[in-house]
């Protein structure tokens, strides 16, 4: 069974300043991964994924994210925060072509803050 | 584009009755279901997994008698929460997508519950 971990309960930053989340995975072989936003209120939205290719993959609003296979890794960053950044940050793994996007496991989420 | 809709977007229901909640697809086909639940202060849980035509697929911890739901064509599903409790309270949020491989999951708003 896969598993997903963020250390990171809450992250506060200023606004202008750079920001990374951390996400490690556990797998038997490496699965689908996705950053989903939760805005305050609201259900999630996807920021990014990746399937395969390129590690560095591009999303929405700026955010970028880097899988690492080596270690078992997918952080999201972002060069500079906007206070509209605000909220919390989920990682997501899901297994196999056929279950992709549907079966996710999510990580217990990052809050992150940005002060102005 | 693809959207979904929930229905409530929040609803309050006093303990031991029943809380049924809708999830609507616009703009693509919905072959395949989930519903998650997020519990107050935790990560998002799968509760089912639903494919048209298929029998629906409970996660451990989640029962039909439960949670029973329907997803009569490609555009609608439904939950109910039968004999709701506390330990029920949290955002159920319905993931939707169409059959094409790799495609992600389009979520909700979801709708939040809160047991009295």
């Amino acid at each position: 069974a896969q598993s997903v971990t963020q250390p990171d309960a809450r992250v506060t930053v200023s606004e202008g300043a750079s920001l990374q989340l951390r996400c490690k995975y556990s797998s038997s072989v490496t699965p689908y991964l996705f950053w989903y936003v939760q805005y305050p209120r609201q259900g999630l939205q996807l920021l990014l994924k990746y399937y395969s290719g390129d590690p560095v993959v591009q999303g929405v609003n700026g955010f970028e994210a880097e899988f690492s296979k080596s270690n078992s890794s997918f952080h999201l960053r972002k060069a500079s925060v906007h206070w509209s950044d605000s909220a919390v940050y989920f990682c997501a793994v899901s297994m196999g072509a056929n279950s992709a996007g549907n079966k996710l496991t999510f990580g217990i989420g990052t809050r992150v803050l940005v002060r102005p | 584009g693809a959207l979904v809709y929930q229905y409530p977007r929040r609803t309050i229901c006093k303990s031991g009755t029943s809380m049924r909640m809708e999830c609507q697809a616009v703009g693509f086909q919905a072959t395949s279901v989930a519903w998650y639940r997020q519990s107050p202060q935790k990560t998002f849980e799968l509760i089912a997994l639903s494919t048209v035509n298929s029998a629906i697929k409970y996660e451990q911890n989640f029962t039909q008698e439960k949670f029973p739901i329907s997803h009569p064509n490609l555009s609608f599903s439904s939950m109910t929460v039968l004999n709701a409790y506390l330990e029920d309270r949290g955002l159920y949020l319905c993931g939707a997508r169409s059959g094409v491989s790799n495609e992600r999951l389009f979520f909700g708003h979801g709708t939040k519950l809160s047991v009295l």
